[in-house]
């Protein structure tokens, strides 16, 4: 039972270099987010899926794309990346109504 | 503007001794809330939820609390155990969108 995988675990880019992080879920869940987490900010919203084939903005969008390739997979794009990128990502998914997030075990990014 | 608050980054608790964790948030329309542990390296772990229709839910050890008059939010943890040691987060969520607070991080000490 894997429930939400991130791929990859860890990754270093230079400033302007482009990335995609993977998300995937088992849960037949229909709605996924994507967070990033820094240090006394708690987990922000970057953007979510509230259903395959629908996309939207949440807290701190700029700087990023999402694509919502099929139920299971949201994926989360870095078009030209900053050091202000530098975070942990994470990637949830929820079942429909009052449900709780369920989490991945993060992507940790550093930009130089 | 932070929708949730955790005003204490962090709080240390003798091992059996009850943990409590507080919240507070600011939109009144909020009506599911929850709890979240984090271990370092991994991602945040559901812990406990209470919708605004009740204010008190429990599970094992773990009980929440919620003042809708305060928009005060509270987990505690009875008895403490050193395992509990992790960052705790509270969320609330409106329609498809989450907010966390910042975090408090526990310390159990055995």
């Amino acid at each position: 039972n894997a429930g939400v995988t991130q791929t990859p675990k860890f990754q270093v880019l230079k400033t302007g270099q482009s990335m995609t992080l993977q998300c995937a879920q088992d849960m037949n869940h229909n709605s996924m987010y994507w967070y990033r987490q820094d240090p006394g900010m708690g987990l922000r919203l970057i953007y979510y899926s509230a259903s395959e084939g629908t996309t939207d903005k949440g807290e701190v969008p700029n700087g990023y794309n999402v694509s919502r390739l099929n139920k299971r997979e949201f994926s989360l794009r870095l078009e030209s990346a900053a050091p202000s990128q530098t975070s942990v990502y994470f990637c949830a998914s929820r079942a429909a109504g009052n449900s709780p997030l369920h989490f991945g075990n993060g992507t940790r990014l550093t930009v130089t | 503007d932070q929708q949730v608050k955790q005003n204490s980054p962090s709080l240390s608790v003798q091992e059996g001794r009850i943990s409590i964790l507080n919240c507070d948030y600011t939109n009144s329309m909020f009506d599911y809330f929850l709890w979240y542990k984090k271990y370092p390296a991994e991602g945040p772990t559901f812990l406990i939820s209470i919708s605004s229709i009740k204010d008190k839910n429990e599970d094992g050890r773990f009980t929440v609390f919620l003042n809708k008059s305060a928009k005060h939010l509270s987990l505690h943890i009875v008895p403490s155990q050193p395992g509990d040691s992790a960052v705790y987060f509270c969320a609330t969520n409106t329609g498809n969108q989450f907010y966390f607070g910042t975090g408090t991080s526990l310390t159990v000490i055995p």
